[in-house]
C-alpha cells in the first residue's frame, strides 16, 4: 500500500529556531500533500494544501510566513517553522493524495514539536 | 461548506463486545466521501473504512463495518468483537466533489475494558 513517510518523529528545541519538517511519499507520486496541527485531544486542523510546483494554499488563520511550506517534486513536500516559539509547540502531521478521487489519504506518523 | 459531527467524546466498551461510534455529517454535494480513521496515542492515523456516497452497500472491513444511512446523514462505525488494542482516539472524516480536502470530526475517544 501507500507509503508515506514524515521526519522527524520528535523534535525539541530552543526559542527561536526554525524547525524543517519532511514528508515523502515513498512508492507513489503526490502532486498534493496536506500539512496538519493537533493540539492535546484536539482534531486534525488543517493548516494548509501544498501543491507540486506552485505555492501553498493557506487556512484561514494560518500566517504563511511563520509556517513555509515547499514541494519541489512529486514525492517531497515540507514544512518549516520559523523563528520557533513554545505557542508552536504541537503535532504536526503530513498526508499524501494519491490523485483518486475519494480514496483515502495517506499519512505520515507525524512530528511532535516541543519548543522551550 | 462540509461539516462532521461526532458527539461523543468518549465511549467504554467491555472487550469482545460490539461498540458503534456515532457520526453525523452536512453537506450540500450529492458526491462525498466519508471515512474513519483510528488514532492510538502514539499518533500516526490508521485507516479504517471508507464509504462513497453513491455506494449502495455499507462498507465492511473485517470487523469494522459503516452503518450508512443517507437520508439521515448518518455514518456510523460499528467495530465488533473490541480488542484492547482497539482503544485509541477515532476520527469520522469527509471529502467532498472531486476535492481531496479533508474535513475532520472532533474524535471519540474507545477504551476497551478486560
Amino acid at each position: 500500500g501507500a507509503v508515506v513517510s514524515q521526519h522527524p518523529s520528535r523534535v525539541i528545541c530552543k526559542s527561536g529556531t526554525s524547525v524543517k519538517i519532511e514528508c515523502r511519499s515513498l512508492d507513489f507520486q503526490a502532486t498534493t500533500m496536506f500539512w496538519y496541527r493537533q493540539f492535546p485531544k484536539q482534531s486534525l486542523m488543517l493548516m494548509a494544501t501544498s501543491n507540486e510546483g506552485s505555492k501553498a494554499t493557506y487556512e484561514q488563520g494560518v500566517e504563511k510566513d511563520k509556517f513555509l511550506i515547499n514541494h519541489a517534486s512529486l514525492t517531497l513536500s515540507t514544512l518549516t517553522v520559523t523563528s520557533a516559539h513554545p505557542e508552536d509547540s504541537s503535532f504536526y502531521i503530513c498526508s499524501a493524495d494519491t490523485g483518486n478521487d475519494h480514496q483515502p489519504q495517506h499519512f505520515g506518523d507525524g512530528t511532535r514539536l516541543s519548543i522551550l | 461548506a462540509q461539516k462532521i459531527t461526532q458527539t461523543q467524546p468518549g465511549m467504554f466498551v467491555q472487550e469482545k463486545e460490539a461498540v458503534t461510534l456515532d457520526c453525523t455529517y452536512d453537506t450540500s454535494d450529492p458526491s462525498y466521501g466519508l471515512f474513519w480513521y483510528k488514532q492510538p496515542s502514539s499518533g500516526e492515523m490508521i485507516f479504517l473504512i471508507y464509504q462513497g456516497s453513491y455506494d449502495q452497500q455499507n462498507a465492511t472491513e473485517g470487523r469494522y463495518s459503516l452503518n450508512f444511512q443517507k437520508a439521515r446523514k448518518s455514518a456510523n462505525l460499528v467495530i465488533s468483537a473490541s480488542q484492547l488494542g482497539d482503544s485509541a482516539m477515532y476520527f469520522c472524516a469527509m471529502t467532498q466533489g472531486g476535492y481531496q480536502k479533508v474535513t475532520f470530526g472532533t474524535g471519540t475517544k474507545l477504551q476497551v475494558i478486560p
